[in-house]
């Protein structure tokens, strides 16, 4: 089976509850983060962005907080759903900087109880 | 839309080979990555290409070769295949550098 979520931190959390996944990055000159979600066996897909001259950002059932002045992130997944079960990784990306792109966090497992 | 398709889906190889994994985008993106899951690691970039005719190195790009084929194609090659590079690796493409990336459902690698 997929090792991708062994020695993750896990949250589980009933059907119909919202979710609250967190992620600290690392370096405060990051301007621009994504969330991303991974369901077992396929790549990450794209949940939502949000750009560092903002502090939130609402998609559809989703919402992002962006807290610059402690470096912290956070994913909310409204009324969760047994699809919404993966692990979800939080990027940050720096302007300018020499990796060329995102720098992954090493995700959260979500799980989902029916 | 295919978006990022990658070939093969699974490998074996023996402790020396070679081999090339293939990725195409067919979104007209700008920029491609080539990155290696490993458990614990989270997603590290191997190489990327910010525009087509360039290269450069990520995080962990020892062991690796790549190629921007043109502007839908970027291939990685492992020349001389070592068990630490086994992984799960992931071809993405975003229309530019700093926007969201756009993944391929991965190739599983075993080396031996």
């Amino acid at each position: 089976g997929e090792s991708v979520g062994l020695h993750l931190p896990t949250l589980s959390v009933q059907e119909g509850d919202n979710s609250i996944i967190n992620c600290a990055y690392s370096n405060s000159a990051s301007d621009y983060f994504i969330w991303y979600k991974q369901e077992s066996g396929k790549g990450p897909q794209f949940i939502i962005d949000i750009r560092s001259n903002m502090d939130k950002r609402q998609g559809q059932r989703v919402t992002v907080l962006l807290n610059k002045t402690v470096k912290h992130l956070s994913l909310q997944i409204a009324a969760t759903q047994p699809g919404d079960s993966a692990v979800y990784f939080c990027a940050e990306n720096m302007k300018g900087g020499s990796q060329g792109n995102l720098i992954f966090g090493k995700g959260t497992k979500l799980s989902v109880k029916p | 839309n295919a978006g990022v398709t990658q070939t093969p889906k699974f490998q074996v190889l023996k402790t020396g080979q070679s081999m090339t994994l293939q990725c195409a985008q067919d979104m007209n993106h700008n920029s491609m990555y080539w990155y290696r899951q490993d458990p614990g690691m989270g997603l590290r970039l191997i190489y990327y290409s910010a525009s087509e005719g360039t290269t450069d190195k990520g995080e962990v790009p020892n062991g690796y070769n790549v190629s921007r084929l043109n502007k839908r194609e970027f291939s990685l090659r492992l020349e001389s295949a070592a068990p630490s590079q086994t992984s799960v690796y992931f071809c993405a493409s975003s229309p530019e550098m700093n926007t969201e990336a756009f993944f391929g459902q991965g190739t599983r690698l075993t080396v031996v």
